[in-house]
């Protein structure tokens, strides 16, 4: 079983200031970690993710995360936002399953970024 | 081209009544999936199919039934809608590398 747990729930910070989105996981098998953007009634987009290699992954928009093993977290940060960046932000995993494609994503709560002027 | 295509957009029913959902990828992928989100953002999988099998099955009443007549399409039905129902269901796929694409969701409203 895995589990992901998003430590806040909503985030505000101003324009052009730093952001961290925390994310902490659980899971006795190893994973594969996401980072998804949903807008107001939109989709889910996906920002990045860690498959295999280095720890630090660049993403679109300017976001990066940083995957930690020992502490099993997959912070999400952007050293200046925008008020585009305004969204729902969800940190998923997927199992590693045998090199199969269908592992099932399982997502944290979400954490709401606020980006105000 | 959308990748992961879902239809309808937005779907207003009342209690009782059988609807459907439709969902098609032309990415190519052997997976389909439909996830629930629900009317505080938590999103939950429901359905797994891969190549037209059915692998995954959480906890899910059996008024819902997905179909898959092709591994391009992942339709789900609902009996009997129930105001519980009321959600937004994603549709999404996956293939090689673990590349999740997901469908711009459908908001169903049970009234």
């Amino acid at each position: 079983a895995q589990s992901v747990t998003q430590l806040d729930s909503q985030v505000p910070v101003f324009e052009e200031a730093p952001v961290e989105l925390r994310c902490n996981y659980s899971s006795s098998v190893s994973v594969y970690l996401f980072w998804y953007v949903q807008y107001p009634n939109q989709g889910l987009q996906l920002l990045l993710k860690y498959l295999s290699g280095s720890t630090l992954v660049k993403g679109i928009n300017g976001f990066e995360a940083e995957f930690n093993k020992s502490q099993t977290s997959f912070h999400l940060r952007k050293p200046s936002v925008h008020i585009s960046d305004t969204a729902e932000y969800f940190c998923a995993v997927s199992s590693v399953a045998g090199g199969t494609s269908y592992g099932k994503l399982t997502f944290g709560q979400g954490t709401i970024l606020t980006v105000h002027p | 081209d959308t990748a992961v295509s879902q239809t309808p957009k937005y779907l207003v029913t009342q209690m009782g009544n059988d609807k459907s959902i439709k969902c098609e990828q032309n990415l190519g992928h052997d997976t389909m999936y439909w996830y629930k989100q629900d009317s505080k953002k938590f999103l939950k999988i429901m359905f797994s199919y891969n190549n037209k099998e059915l692998i995954i099955n959480e906890t899910v009443p059996n008024r819902f039934s997905p179909k898959s007549p092709d591994k391009a399409h992942l339709n789900l039905h609902i009996n009997s809608l129930e105001l519980g129902d009321s959600a937004v269901y994603f549709c999404a796929s996956s293939g090689h590398h673990y590349g999740y694409t997901f469908g711009s969701g459908t908001r169903l409203t049970v009234v």
